[in-house]
């Protein structure tokens, strides 16, 4: 089955720098890769995803890369701020019957004002 | 109420109770999914039930029963317990082949054994 690793587990950034964060996947079916971020004590939220039809997606401060011949893909944050510390977990699935994701470790990151 | 409910928000049960939570999603959504969340572990889908029909079981273990009574209700049964299933359970929903694939998640049920 499907297997997700994200690098790396924490991540402290001053506020204004930029913060990535990686995922690489091992189906190469896999063709659906969410982010989602989840504040503390709060319910996971998607941020971005990107199909496996795209290269890139941008949405703001933030955007996501694929290389699907390396399977990996990642995360990018620009001009960070402090209300951008959460954890972040990628994931990866094959939309079908079901979208069964699979997710990474997650992410901790503190931007530090 | 809108987006995903879960209900209770926090439970502590025995190992000998059983007990049952409760997701309902007001999206009109037609798949919804259990996930169980612990400390410095990666979000691990439990259950995934599409057009009311469980199509993933990921070898969890009998003392978990779901229930998808319909599109818009889930139940995750719960009897002898143990203090490793302590955790957080997510109930999430989307719309099943369909353009958009995002699962909305529920603020979760906060699980202790005791």
């Amino acid at each position: 089955g499907e297997n997700v690793e994200q690098h790396p587990s924490t991540l402290s950034v001053q506020e204004g720098d930029s913060a990535v964060i990686k995922c690489t996947y091992s189906d190469s079916a896999s063709n659906y890769f969410p982010w989602y971020k989840q504040e503390l004590g709060k319910r996971p939220q998607l941020i971005i995803d990107i199909r496996s039809n795209v290269g890139e997606k941008k949405d703001q401060r933030i955007a996501v890369t694929l290389n699907k011949t390396a399977k990996h893909f990642s995360l990018h944050i620009t001009e960070t701020q402090p209300e951008d510390s959460a954890v972040y977990f990628c994931a990866a699935s094959i939309v079908g019957y079901g979208n069964k994701l699979v997710f990474g470790a997650g992410t901790i990151l503190r931007v530090k004002s | 109420e809108t987006g995903v409910t879960q209900t209770p928000r926090h439970l502590v049960m025995g190992m000998t109770n059983k007990k049952s939570l409760k997701c309902e999603q007001h999206l009109g959504h037609n798949a919804m999914y259990w996930y169980k969340q612990s400390a410095k572990k990666p979000l691990e889908l439990m259950f995934v039930y599409s057009l009311e029909e469980r199509v993933e079981n990921n070898s969890v273990p009998s003392r978990f029963s779901p229930e998808c009574p319909n599109s818009s209700h889930l139940f995750l049964h719960l009897h002898t317990l143990q203090p490793e299933d302590s955790a957080l359970y997510l109930c999430a929903s989307s719309q099943d082949r369909g353009m958009g694939y995002e699962q909305y998640f529920g603020p979760g049920t906060r699980l202790t054994v005791t």
